[in-house]
C-alpha cells in the first residue's frame, strides 16, 4: 500500500551543526507534508508544513524541502541544540483525504553538547 | 487559542471492557482524525471524521469506533479491550487553509489494559 518511509532511524549529531532529516513518500496524490517533533510522553509537535505546489518552506530554524519529482521530503535544522534531541516524523496528508495523514516510521535525532 | 485537549491522559482497563476517549479540537476546526501509537507499529491511522462524518476509516476492528459531535468534538470507543489495544491513542486536529495547513496534535490517552 502507499506509505511514507525515512530513510535514517537515528541521527546523532553536535550542537551546532546542522541537521537533515530524510522522508520518501510514494502517494502522488498527497498535497500537504508534515514535519512533526515527538518527545518523550507527548503528542506529536507541529513543526512546518508545505504544499504541494511548493518546492521549499522555511520556518524559525527549520527548512524543509519537497522534490516532487523523486518523492523526497527533507527538513533541515539549523545551528542544532540539545533541546531537539527527539523523535522526528514526517507525513503526507489531503489528496481525496482532507483529514488522513500517513506517518513515515520516525527517526530519532540525538544532539551531543 | 486553545489547543487539542484529550482526556483522560492515563487509563488503566481489563480485558474484555471497554473503552471512550474525548478529544475536543480547536475552535475552527471542522477535522477530528484519531491514530493509534505504539512502539512496533507506529502511529497508525484509526479514522476520520468531517462535519459529524466518517470521512475515512484505518485498518482496524470493529471494535474501534468513534463519532463527532455538532461542535466538532469527537469520541472514539473501544469495545472488548485486548492486550494488543495498550497503546497512545491521539487527535489530530486539521484545517487546510489556501497556502497552509494546521494538523495539530494533542498530549494522547495512554491506555493500558491489563
Amino acid at each position: 500500500g502507499e506509505s511514507v518511509g525515512l530513510h535514517l532511524p537515528t541521527l546523532s549529531v553536535q550542537e551546532g551543526d546542522n541537521s537533515i532529516i530524510n522522508c520518501a513518500y510514494s502517494n502522488s496524490a498527497s498535497d500537504y507534508f508534515i514535519w512533526y517533533k515527538q518527545e518523550s510522553g507527548k503528542g506529536p509537535q507541529f513543526i512546518i508544513d508545505i504544499r504541494s505546489n511548493m518546492d521549499k518552506r522555511q520556518g524559525q530554524r527549520v527548512t524543509v524541502l519537497l522534490n516532487k519529482t523523486v518523492k523526497h521530503l527533507s527538513l533541515q535544522i539549523a545551528a542544532t541544540q540539545p533541546g531537539d534531541s527527539a523523535v522526528y516524523f514526517c507525513a503526507e496528508g489531503g489528496g481525496t483525504s482532507y483529514g488522513k495523514l500517513t506517518f513515515g516510521q520516525g527517526t530519532i535525532l540525538t544532539v551531543h553538547p | 487559542k486553545a489547543g487539542v485537549t484529550q482526556t483522560p491522559r492515563y487509563l488503566i482497563k481489563t480485558r474484555g471492557q471497554q473503552v471512550t476517549l474525548s478529544c475536543s479540537p480547536i475552535s475552527g476546526h471542522r477535522s477530528v482524525s484519531w491514530y493509534q501509537q505504539t512502539p512496533g507499529q507506529g502511529l497508525q491511522f484509526l479514522f476520520e471524521y468531517f462535519s459529524e462524518t466518517q470521512r475515512n476509516k484505518g485498518n482496524f476492528p470493529g471494535r474501534f469506533s468513534g463519532r463527532q459531535f455538532s461542535n466538532s468534538r469527537s469520541e472514539m470507543n473501544v469495545s472488548t479491550l485486548e492486550l494488543g489495544d495498550s497503546a497512545l491513542y491521539l487527535c489530530a486536529s486539521i484545517n487546510k487553509g489556501a497556502t497552509n495547513t494546521e494538523a495539530f496534535f494533542g498530549q494522547g490517552t495512554r491506555l493500558t489494559v491489563v
